[in-house]
C-alpha cells in the first residue's frame, strides 16, 4: 500500500540551530514529493517540491529538502531555525494509480523552535 | 500566485442543521477541486474530488448524502454538511487544481472550522 510516514510527532530545536523534519515514503513508480506548512487554524502553505533533477531542493523561507531514492526519504531541513518557523509540517506524495493522480499526506510533525 | 478562499472561516451550528462551506478560486479557473477533512493532530483525509459540471467522486467511507458537493462554476465548489452531528466537527480544507497531467499544481484554501453543538 502507498504510504507516507513522518516518524516524529514533534521536533524541538533551539533558535539558530539547524533543524530536520523527517519523511519517508512507500510509493510505486516515481512520485512527486512535497512539503507544506500549516499555522494554527490555517490551510496548508506550499514550501517546496521534488519532481526530478537535483536531489537537494530549495524552497520558501530558507527551507530545503533532500531526496534520497535509496532510502525513500525526503527530509526537510533548515540551517538556522527561527521561532517563527514553529508550525505543523506535512510531507506529501503524488503518484499515478488507477488512471488518476493520488495525493497522500503524512501525519504531520509539529516543529517547536525555542527562543 | 493562485489564491483559494473559503467561507466561512469558522461556523458553529446546532446538531441536526445543515451548513454550507464555499471554496473559491480567486484569480484562476479550476475544473477540479478537492475537499479534505483534518482531525485534531491528524493528517488531511481526502473526502472527495469535485469536478465542474459533473458529480463529485467520493473516497471510500465518505457518505455522499451527508457531504453534498456542488461544483457549479469554474471558480466555486461548495460542501454542504447535512444534518450535522457533533462528530462532524472538524477542520475542512479545500484545494484547487491548476494544470493537467502529471505536473499539475494544487493550491489550498485557509480552511473552515466547523463546530456542531
Amino acid at each position: 500500500a502507498q504510504s507516507v510516514a513522518q516518524p516524529e510527532d514533534q521536533v524541538n530545536v533551539a533558535e539558530g540551530n539547524p533543524l530536520t523534519v523527517k519523511c519517508t515514503y512507500s510509493v510505486s513508480g516515481n512520485p512527486y514529493l512535497f512539503w507544506y506548512v500549516q499555522y494554527p487554524n490555517r490551510g496548508l502553505q506550499f514550501l517546496l517540491k521534488y519532481i526530478t533533477g537535483d536531489n537537494l531542493v530549495k524552497g520558501s523561507y530558507g527551507f530545503e529538502a533532500e531526496f534520497n531514492k535509496s532510502q525513500t526519504s525526503f527530509h526537510l531541513k533548515k540551517p538556522s531555525a527561527l521561532v517563527s518557523d514553529s508550525a505543523l509540517y506535512f510531507c506529501a506524495v503524488r503518484f499515478f494509480l488507477g488512471g488518476t493522480y493520488k495525493y497522500i499526506f503524512g501525519t504531520g510533525t509539529r516543529l517547536k523552535v525555542l527562543a | 500566485g493562485a489564491v483559494v478562499s473559503q467561507h466561512p472561516s469558522r461556523v458553529i451550528c446546532k446538531s441536526g442543521t445543515s451548513v454550507k462551506i464555499e471554496c473559491r478560486s480567486l484569480d484562476f479557473q479550476a475544473t477540479t477541486m478537492f475537499w479534505y477533512r483534518q482531525f485534531p493532530k491528524k493528517s488531511l483525509m481526502l473526502m472527495a474530488t469535485s469536478n465542474e459540471g459533473s458529480k463529485a467522486t467520493y473516497e471510500q467511507g465518505v457518505e455522499k448524502d451527508k457531504f453534498l458537493i456542488n461544483h457549479a462554476s469554474l471558480t466555486l465548489s461548495t460542501l454542504t454538511v447535512t444534518s450535522a452531528h457533533p462528530e462532524d466537527s472538524s477542520f475542512y480544507i479545500c484545494s484547487a487544481r491548476v494544470g493537467a497531467g502529471e505536473s499539475y499544481e494544487q493550491y489550498f484554501g485557509p480552511g473552515t472550522r466547523l463546530t456542531v453543538t
